[in-house]
């Protein structure tokens, strides 16, 4: 299985802060990566997938990059709904995995 | 709109099993492949298995094999996962996502664009 890492693993930053989150690739995924953000008690929600696709309906803030086996997702001004706890994803292969989450937290 | 709406909570007994659904709604159910996944209190994602539903086949993780079965019924647009021998480590919340391929799909893949509700699953004595 293709073991996915983010990092860091929790962060806190305030309201208006630009974030950056890494995920790492055990080996080369092209750019099969998606990110989910999950609010607490909720289930996950897409932001981005192959890399750097917006969602439909996701604001302009979140943005991702890369290829291979770094990816970032980057949250240019946060907003009080960003506190939450993000993940990323592969689905270059069977079984899809994910990061072990990077919680985000009000600084 | 589209919704995946899923069955209650459930406690369970070490040993025993559980049966999840998952009824869909808002779009063509045979269309598009469901998976589930899984996460413990305050832990990550599991992916646990996939099901198509028009025909039935599935794949489950090599973590759950001869544990899961994954049904689906299309009378009632309803997806099903029951996984049996439930022990303390199977006690989380199990969700059902939809599957959606972004074509060119070699160049976008696949991704979760919707996801149930949760239910949560208690194994305890």
């Amino acid at each position: 299985d293709i073991q996915m890492t983010q990092s860091p693993s929790s962060l806190s930053a305030s309201v208006g802060d630009r974030v950056t989150i890494t995920c790492r690739a055990s080996q080369p995924i092209s750019r099969f990566l998606n990110w989910y953000r999950q609010k607490p008690g909720k289930a996950p929600e897409v932001l981005i997938y192959a890399a750097s696709s917006l969602q439909s309906g996701v604001p302009s803030r979140f943005s991702g990059s890369g290829s291979g086996t770094d990816f970032t997702l980057t949250i240019s001004s946060l907003q009080p709904e960003d506190f939450a706890t993000y993940y990323c994803q592969q689905s270059y292969t069977t079984p899809p995995t994910f990061g072990q989450g990077t919680r985000l937290d009000i600084k | 709109q589209v919704q995946l709406v899923q069955s209650g909570a459930e406690v369970k007994k070490p040993g025993a099993s559980v049966k999840i659904s998952c009824m869909a709604s808002g779009y063509t159910f045979t269309n598009y492949f469901l998976h589930w996944v899984r996460q413990a209190p305050g832990q990550g994602l599991e992916w646990m298995g996939i099901i198509n539903p028009s025909g039935g086949s599935t794949s489950y993780a090599q973590n759950f094999q001869g544990r899961v079965t994954m049904t689906s019924d299309t009378s009632t647009s309803t997806v099903y996962m029951e996984l049996s021998s439930l022990t303390s480590e199977d006690t989380a919340v199990y969700y059902c996502a939809r599957e959606i391929v972004v074509v060119p799909a070699a160049m976008f893949g696949d991704y979760f664009d919707y996801w149930g509700q949760g239910a949560l699953v208690t194994v305890s004595s």
